[in-house]
């Protein structure tokens, strides 16, 4: 059964800290990893990897693959109020593009 | 990227009924995709919602409690049959775009009563 582990489950830090969330899988098949930031209802889409070693970045948050130890990380540096959400990391492993889903990490960010 | 919508954003039903869900994208995409959220709990998908054909259940998930139609490229429906309390969730479409993202509709947060 394919599985997808993050780590921590939450996470409270202070505005201008650094954070590191992390996502593990054991998958059958491996076409992408994706992550999300879910704050209300609807996720959003943050970044897709597909190769081992290349960091995807936006603004203050990147993210990078290791295909090899099956994992990912988020970072976030210098976090504001505004980063507190849950965050998402899902597989899609390639069988219909379907996604599995790991359980997320709630972080709050407090002044 | 996709700009997704759904309809209703949210509901409170009685037990016992059923509750169609709607899913609008504004651009033709291969795949669509209904997921659930229970409270406090990830994402699980429910269904791949294929045009012109049957939807594609996951295990745990049959027909006859979440109907899916999907007449075209850009529309797909998803019923909550026979509504119980351990129904309420929320309730997400997602659209398979360009480049194998997939993006994700604001959601429905369906509560039962």
């Amino acid at each position: 059964e394919d599985k997808v582990v993050q780590s921590p489950l939450s996470l409270v830090v202070h505005e201008g800290d650094t954070v590191t969330l992390n996502c593990s899988y054991e998958v059958t098949n491996f076409r992408s990893l994706l992550w999300y930031k879910q704050e209300k209802k609807a996720p959003t889409f943050l970044f897709m990897l597909t190769s081992s070693g290349i960091e995807k970045k936006s603004g203050r948050l990147s993210s990078i693959l290791d295909k090899k130890e099956l994992f990912s990380i988020l970072n976030i540096t210098a976090t504001q109020t505004g980063d507190s959400a849950i965050y998402l990391c899902a597989v899609d492993t390639g069988t219909a593009s379907k996604l599995t889903f790991g359980t997320g990490t709630r972080l709050q960010v407090t002044l | 990227s996709a700009v997704i919508s759904q309809k209703p954003s949210r509901d409170i039903c009685q037990r016992g009924t059923s509750l169609t869900i709607q899913c609008q994208v504004d651009s033709q995409v291969t795949m669509m995709f209904w997921y659930r959220q229970q409270p406090g709990q990830s994402l699980t998908l429910i269904a791949t919602a294929n045009q012109g054909s049957e939807a594609t259940y996951e295990s745990g998930f049959v027909i006859d409690k979440f109907p899916i139609s999907r007449p075209n490229l850009t529309f797909s429906t998803l019923t909550v049959s026979n509504m119980s309390p351990e129904d309420s969730s929320i309730y997400l479409c997602s659209a398979f775009h360009l480049y194998n993202e997939q993006f994700f509709g604001p959601g429905t947060r369906l509560t039962v009563l």
